[in-house]
């Protein structure tokens, strides 16, 4: 039975340029929830899709947009890049009718921005 | 709005020794829920515990043990005769209801470094 995964594991991009970060769910799973995690601090969320949409947001612009694929799984798009969106990018799936609580994350992405 | 403190930034224990985690959180809504992860090296967030409001009985499962206190705003975690293994950043979270989990305001972590 797989776990969350995504990739890439490691990315290095330049300023200004765009993203696409991907995650697979776990088997069975149809939620997927986003998270970004600054080095020495905790995960902040990003966003939750559920059926193909948005669910949920939390306190990021409009250059972060998701997509949500038929087969559950997920894109993660960051647009004109910043220094500061330098972080580990977490991915994290549950199925909906158990509850959000029980989410299993994947090991992130690692995104460098220069 | 929500906030959560932990205030250890840093904890080096030798193993066998029991270390205690705190975490101190701030709300205003009467129902709410809390929760402590594990992050090893590795990346992966790990969940272990889920508690809320309602329920402020002690859990123990096996060498870890969770101490929520509503009147002090606390949801402190311990564990007991520490290992090598438990090396790892611990996170506690507080999320406003369960449906909206995935909104949970996180501290900034703990990490617990146990040398042999």
């Amino acid at each position: 039975d797989a776990g969350v995964t995504q990739s890439p594991t490691h990315l290095i991009k330049t300023r200004g340029q765009q993203v696409t970060l991907r995650c697979s769910p776990k088997s069975g799973h149809d939620t997927v929830s986003w998270y970004q995690q600054a080095l020495g601090q905790g995960p902040q969320f990003i966003f939750q899709y559920y059926e193909e949409e948005e669910r949920q947001r939390g306190n990021f612009p409009d250059r972060f947009s998701g997509h949500q694929f038929p087969n559950y799984s997920s894109e993660l798009n960051v647009n004109a890049l910043l220094l500061g969106d330098s972080a580990l990018y977490l991915c994290a799936s549950s199925l909906a009718s158990i509850g959000i609580h029980e989410q299993y994350f994947g090991p992130g992405t690692r995104l460098t921005v220069t | 709005a929500q906030k959560v403190t932990q205030a250890q930034t840093e904890i080096s224990v030798v193993e066998k020794e029991d270390v205690t985690l705190d975490c101190v959180y701030e709300t205003r809504d009467t129902t709410y829920y809390l929760f402590w992860y594990k992050q090893p090296p590795s990346g992966e967030l790990v969940f272990l515990i889920r508690r809320n409001s309602f329920d402020e009985q002690n859990e123990i499962s096996g060498r870890y043990s969770w101490n929520f206190q509503k009147s002090t705003s606390s949801f402190n975690f311990t564990i007991t005769a520490s290992q090598v293994v438990d090396s790892a950043v611990y996170f506690c979270a507080l999320s406003e209801s369960l449906a909206n989990a995935g909104k949970s305001t996180f501290g900034d972590g703990t990490t617990l470094t146990v040398k042999p």
